[in-house]
């Protein structure tokens, strides 16, 4: 069974501050790692993806994550916070590999970002 | 380039009520989904599926039917509103190879008093 956990359900950074949301998962098989973000009043975002190729990856609105077998982790960063990215943010986990299914996504509970001025 | 269009956007049942959530996507999608949304929960998978005329059980299907009768609609319907099926309910579809993004619409917002 493959499960995801997001440390700190609110996370608060001033402008300009190093963005950090941690995310950890199990998955007995390869996983597919995403992030999605959420605005207010609006459906989910893909903000980037891991599939198995390069271990770091970067995504949209200069934010990246890098996929850590070792710790079971895939770590969300940005350099620089802006007021815009005042969000949640959902980590979510599906098989990997050849056969790996879409349906099988498993979201984590979600970190609301606040950007303080 | 509508993608994922869920109606309606809001609606308000009283217990025991009934109602359909239309789910309609053009990006010819293979897979299509029903969350719900509800605070500190994350996102809880109700139905899915696979294909047209064909659907499955997710994590939390009670109290829930859906339909798929042609590839880009996906139908989630409530026979009997119950109060605790207060909540967002998103439809999502995809690609079905492992991998593929999920795309959302923006959500419904259901309340059953």
């Amino acid at each position: 069974a493959q499960s995801v956990t997001q440390l700190g359900s609110h996370v608060s950074v001033s402008e300009g501050a190093l963005v950090l949301l941690r995310c950890n998962y199990s998955s007995s098989v390869p996983p597919y790692l995403f992030w999605y973000v959420q605005y207010p009043n609006q459906g989910l975002q893909l903000l980037l993806k891991y599939t198995s190729a390069a271990t770091l990856v970067k995504g949209i609105n200069g934010f990246e994550a890098e996929f850590k077998k070792s710790e079971t982790s895939f770590h969300l960063t940005k350099p620089s916070a802006h007021m815009s990215d005042a969000a949640e943010y959902f980590c979510a986990v599906s098989e990997g590999g050849s056969g790996g299914s879409n349906y099988k996504l498993t979201f984590g509970k979600g970190t609301l970002l606040t950007v303080n001025p | 380039n509508a993608g994922v269009t869920q109606t309606p956007k809001f609606r308000v049942l009283k217990t025991g009520q009934s109602m359909t959530l239309l789910c309609a996507q053009d990006m010819n999608h293979e897979y299509m989904y029903w969350y719900r949304q509800d605070p500190g929960m994350g996102l809880r998978l109700i139905h899915y599926s696979v294909g047209e005329g064909t659907t499955a059980k997710g994590e939390v299907p009670d109290g829930y039917n859906v339909s798929r009768l042609k590839k880009q609609n996906f139908l989630l319907g409530l026979e009997s509103a119950a109060p605790s099926q207060t909540s967002v309910y998103f439809c999502a579809s995809s690609y079905s190879r492992g991998g593929r993004p999920l795309h959302f619409g923006n959500g419904t917002r259901l309340t059953v008093t």
